[in-house]
């Protein structure tokens, strides 16, 4: 059974600085990666995707994310925050072929100014 | 383009009342999925339709029930609801079954 693990619920970080926010999964199969955030009373928004081909994905807003099989990761990172960034944000996982999406566990991230 | 529409966008229910959530995906697109989103919680697979009929069912009992209709939309029931039912549903639609799911902003249900 696929598992998303979100290492930190929650994470402060000043404006203008960088954040990393990490994922890792388990799956025995091969897999599509996605994270996706909620602003407050929201659905979810796509950031980005990992379908195949290169492992550092470029997503919206100034994010991106690397691909690392041998970890089992899909971290998120940008490199300068804004506070218009404060949101949760969710990692998921699918099967090749399936599209249900099991996702973590949110991570919020707070900017503080 | 209009993307997933849901109604209501809230509702408030007591136990043991029923409910039935609707979804309209983006047009053009086949396949409708459902998920719940407890407060705190990332969201968790509900339902898959896709050309009308289920295509994967997540770990929920059978009082929960949903069905997808010639246009494509969807409705969600849940039958006998618990205070544990109390939740933000939300659907995605893609334009086939394993392409990119886009979201709609959920019915927040409250059960009392």
């Amino acid at each position: 059974a696929q598992s998303v693990t979100q290492l930190d619920s929650q994470v402060p970080v000043f404006e203008e600085a960088p954040v990393e926010l990490r994922c890792n999964y388990s799956s025995s199969v091969s897999v599509y990666l996605f994270w996706y955030v909620q602003y407050p009373n929201q659905g979810l928004q796509l950031l980005l995707k990992y379908l195949s081909g290169s492992t550092l994905v470029k997503g919206i807003n100034g994010f991106e994310a690397e691909f690392n099989k041998s970890q089992t990761s899909f971290h998120l990172r940008k490199p300068s925050v804004h506070i218009s960034d404060t949101a949760e944000y969710f990692c998921a996982v699918s099967d090749w072929g399936a599209q249900k999406l099991v996702f973590g566990q949110g991570t919020r991230l707070t900017i503080n100014p | 383009d209009a993307g997933v529409t849901q109604s209501p966008t809230h509702l408030i229910k007591t136990r043991g009342q029923q409910v039935t959530l609707r979804c309209s995906p983006i047009s053009g697109h086949k396949s409708v999925s459902w998920y719940q989103q407890v407060l705190g919680q990332g969201p968790q697979f509900i339902f898959q339709y896709y050309e009308k009929e289920e295509r994967g069912r997540g770990n929920f009992p059978d009082r929960f029930s949903a069905r997808q209709f010639p246009n494509y939309s969807s409705e969600l029931n849940v039958n006998a609801l618990l205070l544990g039912d109390s939740a933000l549903y939300l659907c995605a639609s893609s334009s086939n079954q394993v392409n990119e799911q886009f979201f709609g902003p959920g019915t927040r249900l409250t059960v009392l």
